[in-house]
């Protein structure tokens, strides 16, 4: 079974609705991400968690929501979607236990949304 | 904005090594260099990072100039399945978060 899991793997939805992407782990992970992506473009960061307690704004929070309902779970909510916000978005994982320079992060499958 | 520039494509024969550059003049003292891949829209996979000793793993090598101010990823005999979009990053070692730019996108041939 995959480590970082996300649903829904593909959505479609219109204008104005309210969404909400999951994202659960299995890696006994503290840190969780979510990243999204455009066509030809890198990964911009949009929300992070340290812990359960701790939520952090990324590059383009605008729009967005998370909760942090456990440590396993991280979900992405948009409360009303826009059509520029159709994208790929990804969830990722990392262990700042594993050391001070080492913390890699690990990412699940995406889930491409298109708003229409 | 990102921190590092890279070549927007690359191709590469398979077998080759393929060298990948980036430039991170930038860069600060207390800043890993890492390397991310992504394989045709999944999710990126971590490669290998350094600080300013060039390093090795199963994957890649990871060459830093002396003065921090470049360095290259190295895949010593690139396959098919080396076709992706490669990440260089620079990033604190405690925390710091990954801030991606656009990366290159290596084609290799057969």
């Amino acid at each position: 079974d995959a480590d970082v899991t996300q649903t829904p793997r593909n959505r479609i939805t219109k204008t104005g609705k309210r969404i909400m992407l999951e994202c659960s782990q299995t890696k006994g992970h503290d840190r969780m991400y979510w990243y999204r992506q455009d066509p030809g473009l890198g990964l911009r960061l949009i929300y992070y968690s340290f812990d359960v307690k701790d939520i952090n704004k990324g590059e383009i929070s605008d729009g967005y929501s998370v909760s942090r309902q456990a440590q396993a779970k991280f979900s992405l909510s948009l409360e009303s979607a826009i059509p520029n916000q159709t994208a790929l978005y990804f969830c990722a994982t990392s262990d700042p236990l594993a050391g001070l320079s080492y913390n890699e992060q690990f990412f699940g499958p995406g889930t491409r949304l298109t708003v229409l | 904005d990102a921190k590092t520039t890279q070549p927007p494509s690359m191709d590469c024969a398979e077998g080759r090594a393929a060298n990948l550059p980036c430039n991170h003049s930038t860069i600060s003292g207390n800043e890993y260099v890492y390397w991310y891949r992504q394989i045709h829209s999944q999710g990126p996979q971590y490669i290998i990072h350094g600080l300013k000793n060039n390093e090795t793993n199963e994957m890649a090598s990871l060459i830093i100039t002396e003065d921090r101010k470049s360095s290259t990823l190295i895949l010593p005999h690139a396959t098919l399945r080396d076709t992706a979009v490669y990440y260089c990053i620079v990033r604190e070692g405690q925390g710091g978060k990954l801030i991606f730019g656009q990366g290159t996108e290596l084609s290799v041939k057969p």
